[in-house]
């Protein structure tokens, strides 16, 4: 059965801490990894990975994906009070064409 | 407006009533799904399609039914709700030919009494 894996579920961190948010997956047929936020309404996207080792970056935002280890992580430094939301980690998979999504990662950032 | 929107926004609904929610997107993407949203569970995948009179089952279909008459519309009908299917209900749609991002609706925030 597929399935994506998010850790920590929650965590709490002080403004300008940095953080790295966890994503593993077990999937058939991997065809890309994608991140959302989702702040109490629909989930807007962050990142899209298809390959192993390249960086995506999006200001203060970060992430990268291992293919053979089946990971990826999300780094968020200098954290800012705006952060503060449910990070979601999904696998879109080929042939079916299905998109798995994790639990999420609810970060929460304390002025 | 384009976009993908689901309506309505809210709605409570009693046990063993039937409840249809709305999607309509204006991309032309082929691919449209719903998604359950529950604490504890994450977004989990009701339904699927791949093009107009092509459904295909997710994660949890149970008492539900979808169809997709045409390419813009996707509509979701719990046939005779139950208090378990209390929750937020997300549409999304993708166009894998030319990108893979999952575009959602604003959801519907169900609740069954």
């Amino acid at each position: 059965e597929d399935k994506v894996v998010q850790s920590p579920l929650s965590l709490v961190v002080h403004e300008g801490d940095t953080v790295t948010l966890n994503c593993s997956y077990e999937v058939t047929n991997f065809r890309s990894l994608l991140w959302y936020k989702q702040e109490k309404k629909a989930p807007t996207f962050l990142f899209m990975l298809t390959s192993s080792g390249i960086e995506k970056k999006s200001g203060r935002l970060s992430s990268i994906l291992d293919k053979k280890e089946l990971f990826s992580i999300l780094n968020i430094t200098a954290t800012q009070t705006g952060d503060s939301a449910v990070y979601l980690c999904a696998v879109a998979t080929s042939g079916t064409y299905k998109y798995i999504f994790g639990t999420g990662t609810r970060l929460k950032v304390l002025a | 407006d384009a976009g993908i929107t689901q309506s309505p926004r809210y709605k409570i609904t009693e046990t063993g009533r039937q409840v249809t929610l709305m999607c309509h997107q204006t991309w032309s993407h082929s691919y449209m799904f719903w998604y359950r949203q529950d604490l504890g569970h994450g977004l989990r995948l009701i339904y699927y399609s791949a093009a107009a009179d092509i459904t295909d089952k997710g994660e949890v279909p149970d008492g539900y039914v979808v169809s997709r008459s045409k390419t813009e519309n996707f509509p979701l009908t719990l046939e005779s709700a139950t208090r378990s299917q209390t929750s937020v209900y997300f549409c999304a749609s993708s166009d894998t030919g030319s990108s893979e991002k999952l575009f959602f609706g604003s959801g519907t925030q169900l609740s069954v009494l």
